[in-house]
C-alpha cells in the first residue's frame, strides 16, 4: 500500500518563526502536493511540484514556500508564521503515470496553530 | 475552476444503500470523475473515478450520466465506518498548465445505527 507520512499530528508555533512541515512517501510517485484544509473552504492548492527541484504555486502560495530534494520528500516552509496560517496541512502524491486518472493519496495531516 | 456541485449533507440508516448526487455541467469531454471520501480525522482517500461507464469497486459504484453532466456515487450497503464528507472532483489545470484537483465543499454523510 501506498503510504504518505507527515512530520506532526500537531503543531504549535509563534507568530514569526518559521516552520517547516515534512512529507515523506514511499511509492517512488512523482508528483507530490501541499494543500490546507479549512472550514467551509474546502481543501485549497498551496504547491505542487511534478518531479525533484521542480515545483508550481498552486492556487494560495503566498506565505510558502516548498522544497523538493529527493523525490519521496517534499517540505512546506512558513517563512514567518501568521496565525492566519493556522490551519490543517494535508501532503499528498501521486504517479504520473496514471494517465488521465487523477487518483492522490494523503498523508493523515498536520493541525498547525500559531499563536 | 471545474465546478460541482453537491449536497451539503444526507443522512442514511445502516445496511441500506446511499446514493450520492453530483451535477458537474460544465464538465468537458475528457475530464474524469472522481470521488474522494474524508473520514473523520483523517487525509481524503481516492473512492472511484469514471469517465463514461459506470464503474464498480470494492468500496462503491459510480454512475455517470448519459450526458456526463451528472454522476451518483452508490454504497450498497452503507456501515458507520463510511460516516464521512464525500468530495465529487473534476480535474483543473493550473496557470502553468499542469493538472490539479479541486475539491469543494462535499457532502457530509451521517449513518444512522
Amino acid at each position: 500500500d501506498v503510504k504518505v507520512t507527515q512530520s506532526s499530528r500537531y503543531l504549535v508555533k509563534r507568530t514569526g518563526e518559521k516552520v517547516f512541515l515534512e512529507c515523506v512517501q514511499d511509492m517512488d510517485h512523482e508528483n507530490m502536493f501541499w494543500y490546507r484544509q479549512d472550514p467551509g473552504l474546502g481543501l485549497r492548492l498551496i504547491y505542487f511540484s511534478y518531479d525533484v527541484k521542480m515545483k508550481e504555486k498552486g492556487d494560495i502560495p503566498e506565505g510558502y514556500s516548498v522544497s523538493r530534494e529527493k523525490k519521496e520528500r517534499f517540505s512546506l516552509i512558513l517563512e514567518s508564521a501568521s496565525t492566519n496560517q493556522t490551519s490543517m496541512y494535508l501532503c499528498a502524491s501521486r504517479t504520473s503515470g496514471a494517465g488521465r486518472s487523477y487518483e492522490q493519496y494523503f498523508g493523515p495531516g498536520t493541525r498547525l496553530t500559531v499563536t | 475552476d471545474a465546478k460541482t456541485t453537491q449536497p451539503n449533507s444526507m443522512e442514511s440508516n445502516e445496511e441500506e444503500p446511499v446514493h450520492l448526487p453530483c451535477n458537474h455541467s460544465t464538465i468537458s469531454g475528457t475530464d474524469y470523475i472522481h470521488w474522494y471520501r474524508q473520514l473523520p480525522s483523517q487525509g481524503p482517500e481516492y473512492v472511484i473515478h469514471g469517465l463514461t461507464s459506470n464503474v464498480n469497486n470494492r468500496m462503491a459504484s459510480l454512475a455517470i450520466a448519459e450526458d456526463r453532466k451528472s454522476s451518483t456515487l452508490i454504497l450498497h450497503r452503507a456501515t458507520l465506518r463510511d460516516a464521512a464528507v464525500y468530495y465529487c472532483i473534476l480535474r483543473d489545470v493550473t496557470q502553468g498548465g499542469s493538472e490539479k484537483l479541486v475539491f469543494g465543499k462535499g457532502t457530509k454523510l451521517t449513518v444512522n445505527p
